[in-house]
């Protein structure tokens, strides 16, 4: 089946460090993949996405390329901001049957930034 | 556009009760969707709906039930409340499941608390 695997948690940086989100998964076919985030209090909304191999989708600073060869879509962001701090999922959708429609989410990574 | 509300924002329960979730979207989407979010494990997909009169089972669908008698509204049904339920619930649409690389637009979600 599938799945989507984030790296362990949660992340604490400074104001203006680079951050990265390690996220690999796993599906047959071509997923589209999705990195939402959630910020304190709300619900999830979407980050940015990639809908094929070597696209690469970006929002507020924020990137990710969807690596096919390595079944990968890692979130990255040069210098991050106090605002930044939220938790992001990495999630895939999956073309096909009754799969239309349907998230995979990894387990959330929480992104914490001090001043 | 409202776009997706829930009602409550919070709920505590007595083991054995029963309770609805409600969930409205005012955007005209087909597809509609229960989530719940517990910590660690990401969103699991509870149950969802292609379209009026349509619902299916998602990841976790025991102990929920679901209709959808309208476009605009998606109630989950909680029959007799376990403290397994506790969780925080979230629903969500998009336009169309046809496409798989559709954003799906959340609700602010409900935290579900049962003793």
């Amino acid at each position: 089946g599938n799945s989507v695997t984030q790296m362990e948690g949660p992340v604490t940086l400074s104001e203006e460090a680079f951050l990265t989100i390690n996220c690999t998964y796993t599906a047959t076919g071509y997923p589209s993949l999705f990195w939402y985030v959630q910020y304190p209090g709300e619900g999830l909304q979407l980050l940015l996405k990639a809908t094929k191999a070597d696209d690469k989708g970006s929002n507020k600073g924020f990137e990710a390329t969807y690596r096919k060869e390595t079944t990968s879509f890692h979130l990255e962001k040069g210098s991050v901001q106090v605002s930044d701090s939220a938790v992001y999922f990495c999630a895939l959708s999956r073309a096909g049957g009754t799969s239309y429609g349907k998230l995979t989410f990894g387990q959330g990574t929480i992104l914490t930034v001090h001043p | 556009n409202a776009g997706v509300t829930q009602t409550p924002k919070f709920q505590v329960l007595k083991t054995g009760q029963s309770m609805t979730l409600q969930c409205a979207q005012d955007m005209n989407h087909e597809y509609m969707s229960w989530y719940r979010q517990d910590p660690g494990m990401g969103l699991r997909l509870i149950h969802y709906s292609v379209g009026a009169g349509i619902t299916d089972q998602g990841e976790v669908p025991n102990g929920y039930n679901v209709s959808r008698s309208t476009t605009e509204d998606f109630p989950l049904r909680l029959l007799s409340a376990a403290p397994s339920q506790t969780s925080v619930y979230f629903c969500a649409s998009s336009y169309s499941n046809r496409a798989h690389y559709n954003e799906q637009f959340f609700g602010p979600g409900t935290r579900l608390t049962v003793l």
